[in-house]
């Protein structure tokens, strides 16, 4: 299976800072990533499919890149409904893999 | 609009078949490239992948559990099914059911929480 390493488990931010959590491939997965948020008692919302293509209806002040196999995740001038936790996923290969999930408090 | 619902038993014993049952709408699974797929997420941990099937009636499972997972779908009913054979408290999660158009999850249903316990 490919392992997906995220970091860091957890981060505290505040209003309106940047942030970026980071996922690292075990092998090339060729782009193929999705980022989700998921709120407490809530189901996950994909965020970023393919890498870096934002989903519709999520603001832009989300965005994804990537370098080799090292995955990121930045979220802009945060805002208090952006306190989550979030999960990167490989669908390059069966099985879909996730990463252990990055929990994100606002200060 | 897509819309995705679980349904299940809520609470089943050690040894016991779980069946769940995920109810959709807005896409048709007879669509070229349209998959549903199960993933369930123990309480307050991660996320776990479990399988998948796709417009063409291909499935997908979860290696760690493919012995004990069997996925279908009803394409009249907009229904795809999850069925896992002998469960222990190990599978005591909530579980969800998601489209999947690229591999990723677009829409997901809210979860059905399920316990063993004996």
């Amino acid at each position: 299976d490919i392992q997906m390493t995220q970091s860091p488990a957890s981060l505290s931010a505040s209003l309106g800072e940047t942030v970026t959590i980071e996922c690292l491939a075990s092998e090339d997965i060729y782009s193929n990533l999705a980022w989700y948020q998921q709120k407490p008692g809530k189901s996950p919302q994909l965020l970023i499919y393919d890498a870096s293509s934002l989903q519709d209806g999520v603001p832009s002040r989300f965005s994804g890149s990537e370098s080799g196999t090292q995955y990121s995740l930045e979220i802009n001038s945060l805002q208090s409904e952006d306190a989550a936790t979030y999960f990167c996923q490989q669908h390059h290969d069966y099985p879909p893999t996730f990463g252990g999930g990055t929990k994100l408090e606002l200060k | 609009q897509v819309t995705l619902k679980e349904s299940g038993p809520g609470i089943l014993q050690p040894s016991q078949t779980l069946s769940l049952t995920c109810t959709f709408s807005g896409f048709s699974l007879s669509t070229y490239g349209m998959g549903v797929g199960w993933i369930r997420q123990p309480s307050g941990k991660g996320l776990e992948w479990l399988a998948n099937i796709w417009w063409d009636d291909d499935k997908y499972y979860n290696p760690s559990l493919k012995n004990r997972l069997t996925i279908s779908k009803d394409t009249s009913n907009n229904q795809a099914f999850l069925k896992i054979t002998n469960v222990d408290t190990a599978d005591t999660a909530t579980y969800y059911c998601a489209r999947s158009l690229t591999g990723s999850s677009d829409y997901w249903g809210q979860g059905v929480m399920v316990t063993v316990s004996s």
